[in-house]
């Protein structure tokens, strides 16, 4: 079936450094793709997201990538601080259906 | 504005009772969604509504589980005859469908966490 995915489970990153998270997507029929962060304990909390008429979007120290010839995502935090550590997942959708996760890459940031 | 609440955070029973979860949007959003977490996963789709009428299921949706959003605010979850592979989180979203380009985000709540034992 159509899926989302991550390539690496885990990211170790020290501080000040710069992460990128990578997402591969199946469905080609995706036109909406967004990047979540989720704490522990807490509700997944929304970071920036990219239609597909983009290939990059950039917010405050975070840059969304969108490479849709080979079905791939990427989130770049530039200067990564500890309080970046997280879970984070990319989402896609198509037309009106409902927004697809992928399984998430935890985000460690060693100071 | 408080965000999106979810009651209880915490429900722990026993396999074969029946549990019921609460969710109440962000007032302005039309859009409420519910999704399950297990750990080291990312969410998965259950259902969702726009005001009252419930527009999508997952096939993940067994018949033991039924959602409602009778007036198009609150929502609520029920599972029935709980079985521990029902053990999760589960999180409701919500969103304000149009055109803007914020439409397609869903703020969420932190999750009613159900253990069945």
């Amino acid at each position: 079936g159509e899926s989302v995915g991550l390539h690496l489970p885990t990211l170790s990153v020290q501080e000040g450094d710069n992460s990128i998270i990578n997402c591969a997507y199946s469905n080609s029929a995706s036109d909406y793709f967004i990047w979540y962060k989720q704490e522990s304990g807490k509700g997944p909390q929304f970071i920036i997201d990219i239609r597909s008429n983009m290939d990059k979007r950039q917010g405050q120290r975070v840059t969304v990538l969108l490479n849709k010839t080979v079905k791939h995502l990427s989130l770049q935090i530039a200067a990564t601080q500890p309080g970046d550590s997280a879970v984070y997942f990319c989402a896609e959708k198509a037309g009106r259906r409902a927004l697809t996760f992928g399984s998430g890459t935890r985000l460690q940031v060693q100071p | 504005d408080t965000g999106v609440s979810q009651d209880p955070r915490h429900k722990i029973t026993k396999r074969g009772q029946n549990v019921t979860f609460r969710c109440d949007p962000i007032s302005e959003h039309n859009r409420l969604y519910w999704y399950r977490q297990t750990l080291g996963q990312g969410p998965e789709f259950l259902t969702y509504f726009q005001n009252e009428a419930q527009l999508e299921k997952s096939r993940l949706l067994s018949d033991r589980f039924s959602a409602e959003r009778p007036k198009g605010s609150f929502s609520t979850l029920e599972i029935q005859r709980t079985e521990q592979g029902d053990s999760a989180m589960y999180l409701c979203a919500s969103s304000l469908a149009g055109v803007s380009s914020g439409a397609n985000v869903l703020t969420f709540g932190a999750g009613s966490r159900l253990t069945v034992l």
